[in-house]
């Protein structure tokens, strides 16, 4: 695998269920990012890992939980979510997580097509 | 914070003309900025970027501008293809932070 792999690429849940969404990425970067792509808006910033630390939390709602267990690895919890929660999630990696750093590029993942019912 | 606009959100040209999406960020201290094209049911994909420092870059058919004083910059995609057609997104990022603020995408339709 190379890249930024994304598991799963569907996933169809209810209100009341939990699962998680993976993301891995293969380029030995030391950032990763969540984010979400709703419909005709902006991609919005949800959360940013640096060196396994989290860096930032966009005011997301607590039914998101994230996780960066290494810098290779990425989670992203959910539980009891809205239907207005039903998006493209989408992770992405850079290789300079640090302030100032001279290497910015971010490279995404094809995402995970959410649907709460 | 950072805001970034884009225009036009949709764009449609015949193949074989050319295409020019525009991009204003607010912050002055944003010195990246990245374009990426989107297919559908795939992540945006990262398909040029300038620093600060560079006024111009090519890469085959496409090239990006960028004007500092102005705070605007430009994508430019000569002699389109159908495969050309998806959502282009562009991005500013800073110096000082790690983030970075995208537009809200343009979706360009090559017409064979």
């Amino acid at each position: 695998e190379t890249g930024v792999t994304q598991t799963p690429r569907h996933l169809v849940m209810g209100m009341t269920n939990k699962k998680s969404l993976k993301c891995e990425q293969h380029l030995g970067h030391n950032a990763m990012y969540w984010y979400k792509q709703s419909a005709k808006k902006p991609l919005e910033l949800m959360f940013v890992y640096n060196f396994k630390e989290q860096t930032e939390n966009n005011s997301v709602p607590s039914r998101f939980s994230p996780e960066c267990p290494n810098s290779s690895h990425l989670f992203l919890h959910l539980h009891t979510l809205q239907p207005e929660d039903s998006a493209l999630y989408l992770c992405a990696s850079s290789p300079q997580g640090l302030a100032g750093g001279s290497s910015y590029e971010q490279y995404f993942g094809p995402g995970t097509r959410l649907t709460v019912t | 914070g950072e805001n970034v606009e884009q225009h036009p959100s949709t764009l449609s040209v015949q193949e074989g003309d050319s295409a020019v999406i525009k991009c204003t960020y607010s912050d002055s201290a944003s010195n990246y900025f990245p374009w990426y094209k989107q297919e559908l049911g795939k992540g945006p994909q990262l398909i040029i970027d300038i620093r600060s420092n560079v006024g111009e870059k090519k890469d085959q058919r496409i090239a990006v501008t960028l004007n500092k004083t102005a705070k605007h910059f430009s994508l430019h995609i000569t002699e389109t293809q159908p495969e050309d057609s998806a959502v282009y997104f562009c991005a500013a990022r800073h110096n000082y932070g790690q983030n970075f603020v995208f537009g809200p995408g343009t979706r360009l339709s090559v017409l064979p």
